[in-house]
């Protein structure tokens, strides 16, 4: 089954602590991207990867840090996490290319994080 | 750049009636449009999708959108909506020729009752 799969769904932590959260994919897809959802703001794209060793910021990179060393994991790491981090976390990927599978993207079920 | 907007943040609506969730969005370039639903404690997931061809898009679930590109519009319709269909509706647009970046508009919550 084609997936997207975060761990883990839900995280308390403590301002400072450093975390990580994995994604997954199984559908070899070349981007991959993390989204968070707050709000009233719908979500906001943080940082996004065309392919493996390629990453580059999305529209609220600050605070976070990203890998691509394999084609299937993007993981999302917050070095020292504060409260203003605290959201809904949202990892997806997508083929890249022309045509009519350009851009649908297959979301993960979430990350809950809630920062102290 | 692109942006999009939702005008309703919440529709409450009787099971079995019409809906429309609006969406509006603004670009300089080509854009693919899209709706995504997020059911409770769920991720995201495709609706339907408008890349080229015709205006009128059919999706999952009896739903369906028109493209309007003089109104810049992309308004999600489905004419008799059940319980199930209570979620959050996110329209999005992207770039067709950057990167599969995806702008969300602020979601709009469909609330069925019965």
């Amino acid at each position: 089954e084609a997936q997207v799969t975060q761990n883990p769904r839900y995280l308390i932590t403590v301002t400072g602590k450093k975390l990580t959260v994995t994604c997954s994919q199984n559908m070899n897809h070349e981007y991959m991207s993390w989204y968070r959802q707050d709000p009233g703001l719908g979500l906001r794209q943080i940082y996004y990867s065309m392919n493996v060793e390629v990453t580059d910021k999305g529209d609220v990179p600050e605070g976070y840090k990203v890998s691509r060393k394999e084609k299937r994991n993007f993981p999302l790491i917050l070095e020292s996490p504060s409260p203003n981090q605290t959201s809904l976390y949202f990892c997806a990927s997508s083929t890249v290319g022309q045509g009519l599978a350009k851009n649908i993207q297959y979301f993960g079920a979430g990350t809950r994080l809630s920062v102290l | 750049a692109q942006s999009v907007t939702q005008l309703d943040s919440q529709v409450p609506v009787f099971e079995e009636a019409p809906v429309e969730l609006r969406c509006n969005y603004s670009s300089s370039v080509s854009v693919y449009l899209f709706w995504y639903v997020q059911y409770p404690n769920q991720g995201l997931q495709l609706l339907l999708k408008y890349l080229s061809g015709s205006t009128l898009v059919k999706g999952i679930n009896g739903f369906e959108a028109e493209f309007n590109k003089s109104q810049t519009s992309f308004h999600l319709r489905k004419p008799s909506v059940h319980i199930s269909d209570t979620a959050e509706y996110f329209c999005a647009v992207s770039d067709i020729w950057g990167t599969d970046k995806l702008i969300f508009g602020t979601g709009t919550r469909l609330q069925v009752f019965p």
